[in-house]
This record gives C-alpha cells, structure tokens and sequence, in this order.
C-alpha cells in the first residue's frame, strides 16, 4: 500500500482565497483523521471520520473550515476565505481501529499551507 | 480540559549522550499513551504504552508508563544524529488522540 496520500504538499495563497486540500486513506482503514500543526499549538486535532461519517469536528476552528468525505478513499478539507493565521502544516491520518482499540494513526506527508 | 505536557521543549546534545523527554497527562477515560517521532515530515509510530510500569524497547529507545503519576519517560541511550527530531507523546481517550507540543532534540556530532 501506498500509504496516506495528500495534495497539494504544498500551497500558498492569498488571504481570502479558497484553499481545498486532498487526501487519500489507506485502502481498509475506517477511521480518518485531520490535524493542523504549528510552532505555537502543536498537532490539533481538527475533525475525524468513521465509515464516511463526521464523528467529531470540535476542533474545526470555525465555519470558514469544512470537510467532507463522499467515499471511503477520499476526504477534503476545505477553508473559505483563507487567512494568514491559517498558514501551518495539515496532515490527514488514517486508521483501522479508534485509538482506544490500541490501534496506531498512520499520517500523511502533510500539506504545508501559506496564506499570504 | 484534556492536555498533554511535554518537557523539555528542546534539547540540544552530543552524540553518545544519554536523553530523558517527559510527558504527562491530565486525560478523561484514558486509555493509552503513545510516541511519535517526527523528522521532515510526517509523524511515525515508536511505541504504544498501555500497562504501568512495564517497558517497551526497541533498540537504543525505550520507554515506561507511570499511570501513578499520569506520566511517561522515553529514554534514548547512545544519541546518534539521527535521532533528531521532534518527538511527540499523544494520549487516547475513549476515540481520539491528544497531541503534546513536542520536544525539539538535536545531536550533534
């Protein structure tokens, strides 16, 4: 298996533009996972899904922020309009089991997002 | 609210030393605790800790859980330059995992 795939690996933007990123879970895996890191914050969790289902997007920052998954091999995280303090590194994870199941996230390379 | 802790924020050493990174934790319904080590990119797996006190080994790395304390260690025995990056301790609840900050470490030769 090819892993967690996402696209763009990097992008940069103007602040108000739409920004859309992309990922791919490994083939299997139920559980898909979307996290924002930066210097201050660390690795956020920001939404995750089960079976295509949000389970929990306390962690959405607000409602310029959305993510949806129509299939199991496909998510997208969307922010509209961007700002500059969106500019971080987001990863998207996948994995078999919850965590609690003693399961590991398996992450992305990671899209490297600058808002301008 | 659930956090992780992380000590200390950077380390700078030579290679041979010894290193000890800290986590603690104040998690509802906990469940395990896990380390991460995170080079250019993206996270990779160390160890998951599920039990008190036993340790978990793989080569020079070992770490221990002290649900006691609600803290683990991860030990780095005879640092090579390769073993710098930023290591990331993450608790599980009862369906998602809390992040720690990080700790920077940096060998030198």
């Amino acid at each position: 298996d090819a892993g967690v795939i996402q696209s763009p690996r990097h992008e940069v933007t103007e602040m108000g533009q739409e920004v859309t990123l992309r990922c791919k879970p490994i083939s299997g895996h139920d559980y898909l996972f979307w996290y924002r890191q930066t210097m201050m914050r660390g690795l956020e969790l920001l939404i995750y899904f089960n079976n295509n289902v949000p389970i929990d997007d306390s962690g959405m920052p607000e409602d310029r922020f959305s993510a949806k998954m129509p299939n199991a091999s496909f998510s997208t995280l969307k922010i509209q309009p961007s700002e500059p303090r969106d500019s971080a590194v987001y990863f998207c994870a996948s994995s078999l089991f919850i965590p609690a199941a003693g399961d590991t996230q398996y992450f992305g390379p990671g899209t490297r997002l600058t808002v301008l | 609210e659930d956090k992780v802790v992380q000590s200390p924020l950077s380390l700078v050493v030579h290679e041979g030393d010894t290193v000890t990174l800290n986590c603690s934790y104040e998690v509802t319904n906990f469940r395990s605790l896990l380390w991460y080590k995170q080079e250019k990119k993206a996270p990779t797996f160390l160890f998951m800790l599920t039990s008190s006190g036993i340790e978990k080994k793989s080569g020079r790395l070992s770490s221990i859980l002290d649900k006691k304390e609600l803290s683990s260690i991860l030990n780095i025995t005879a640092t090579q330059t390769g073993d710098s990056a930023i290591y990331l301790c993450a608790v599980s609840n009862t369906d998602k995992l809390i992040f720690g900050t990080g700790t920077r470490l940096q060998v030198f030769p």
